[in-house]
């Protein structure tokens, strides 16, 4: 297995709103990244899950918040988003730091 | 600041003819190479190839290839024979270091347009 999988691939959610990001990956990778990507820009890391370490973007607000339940698993919890957190999020995996980098297919979030 | 530069925002090019994508960079740790990725409008971030700093070669992977120049810290990819299909945004990238991790760290991107 060599995918890293998101789900869902679509979600719209008012602002008041709890939902959850799931990403998962069966590499055997210690290390798992959610970007968040809004249109014609690159990527923009949010939070890295490495060696059962969490390390957080400062420029991250709060509603957003990471879990990691085990080492294949990362989800991301969404509570009263701002419409201006409508993007594409995109969930990584890569074996050893700066290698073997995987994305999932990523999640296409609309805050109404 | 350690950065990952590409200049073309936009490029056309036309059905079967060949084009370069620019990327610089400029980073104190160079034990890491670059990375090239295509983003269609579907948006999944496709690996296109790879190219090792240390790499003597440049790197080639069917229709693309690297243009490595250490010296001047660029790696340009070239698209040969282009196809419709080729359309998307392309990223280089590199693995910069924050504390202890490394973040994968993206240039703006330039928005191929093939016609044909």
């Amino acid at each position: 297995d060599t995918e890293v999988t998101q789900t869902p691939k679509h979600l719209v959610m008012g602002m008041t709103n709890k939902k959850s990001l799931k990403c998962e990956q069966h590499m055997g990778h210690r290390a798992m990244y959610w970007y968040k990507q809004k249109a014609k820009k690159p990527p923009e890391l949010m939070f890295v899950y490495s060696y059962e370490k969490l390390s957080i973007n400062e420029s991250v607000p709060s509603r957003f918040s990471p879990e990691c339940p085990n080492s294949s698993l990362l989800n991301l919890h969404l509570h009263a988003l701002q419409p201006e957190d409508s993007a594409l999020y995109l969930c990584a995996s890569s074996r050893q730091g700066a290698y073997g980098y995987t994305f999932g297919s990523g999640t296409r979030l609309t805050v109404v | 600041a350690q950065k990952i530069t590409q200049t073309q925002p936009g490029m056309f090019v036309q059905e079967k003819e060949a084009v370069t994508l620019d990327c610089t960079y400029d980073t104190s740790d160079q034990s890491y190479g670059l990375f090239w990725y295509k983003q269609p409008s579907s948006g999944e971030m496709i690996f296109l190839i790879y190219q090792g700093s240390y790499d003597e070669q440049n790197a080639t992977e069917g229709r693309y290839s690297l243009n490595f120049q250490k010296a001047r810290k660029s790696a340009n990819l070239v698209i040969s024979a282009s196809q419709l299909g080729d359309s998307a945004m392309y990223f280089c990238a590199t693995p910069l270091r924050g504390g202890s991790n490394y973040k994968l760290t993206f240039g703006k991107g330039t928005l191929l347009t093939v016609n044909p």
